[in-house]
């Protein structure tokens, strides 16, 4: 039961540089989310997405997109990466609206050099 | 604007303590509130969702209130164990899945 599968673990990026972060799930939710987590921040709302096709922006959307082409898939992409989107970056996901529990990846850490 | 905060930052008990986590918001019309567990280097895991319609909920030594009319939630551990020792969050969510968190407070249990 892999539930929540973020890759890859660990990345380092030259500045400008692009990449995408992966996050798959396997038990058919609707919903599912970016966050990055910083020290002394908690985790903030990136992008998320209520269904395949419906994406929509969190709290610091810039600099990043996303697209949900499936209901297991939802790709994170920086588009010309920087020193401030060093960071640990979580992709979650839930059932449904009415079922709102989290169950998060095991996260990718990401520094921009 | 929601914001949660969590008091303490940081927290050491000895074992076997009983210990309450504190987590307040500003916007008392949420769907529900949740709170985790954080290992480090790993991802978080939910540990209670509280509805919005509902005032605690309770697994194994864990309880966690929610009074929505003062903008408080509480995580009661009892009988704390090392194994206890985590990052704890708190999390409020208006529906929509727009789910804000606070940043936590770091338990060490001492054996």
């Amino acid at each position: 039961n892999a539930g929540v599968t973020q890759t890859p673990k660990f990345q380092v990026l030259k500045t400008g540089q692009s990449m995408t972060l992966q996050c798959a799930q396997d038990m058919n939710h609707e919903y599912m989310s970016w966050y990055r987590q910083d020290p002394g921040m908690g985790l903030r709302l990136i992008h998320y997405s209520v269904g395949a096709g419906i994406t929509d922006q969190g709290e610091v959307p810039n600099g990043y997109n996303v697209s949900r082409s499936t209901t297991e898939d939802f790709p994170l992409r920086l588009l010309s990466a920087a020193p401030s989107q060093t960071s640990v970056y979580f992709c979650a996901s839930s059932y449904s609206i009415g079922d709102e529990k989290l169950f998060f990846g095991s996260g990718t850490q990401l520094s921009v050099l | 604007k929601q914001e949660v905060t969590q008091i303490p930052a940081a927290l050491s008990v000895p074992e076997g303590e009983n210990l309450v986590l504190n987590c307040s918001f500003t916007d008392s019309a949420i769907y529900n509130l949740q709170w985790f567990r954080q290992d480090p280097g790993k991802g978080l895991t939910s540990l209670l969702l509280i509805q919005s319609s509902q005032r605690e909920q309770t697994s194994g030594r864990l309880n966690a209130s929610l009074d929505k009319s003062s903008g408080r939630s509480t995580l009661y551990i009892a009988a704390s164990q090392p194994g206890d020792s985590a990052t704890y969050l708190c999390a409020a969510s208006k529906g929509g899945f727009k789910t804000i968190f606070g940043a936590g407070t770091r338990l060490f249990v001492k054996a």
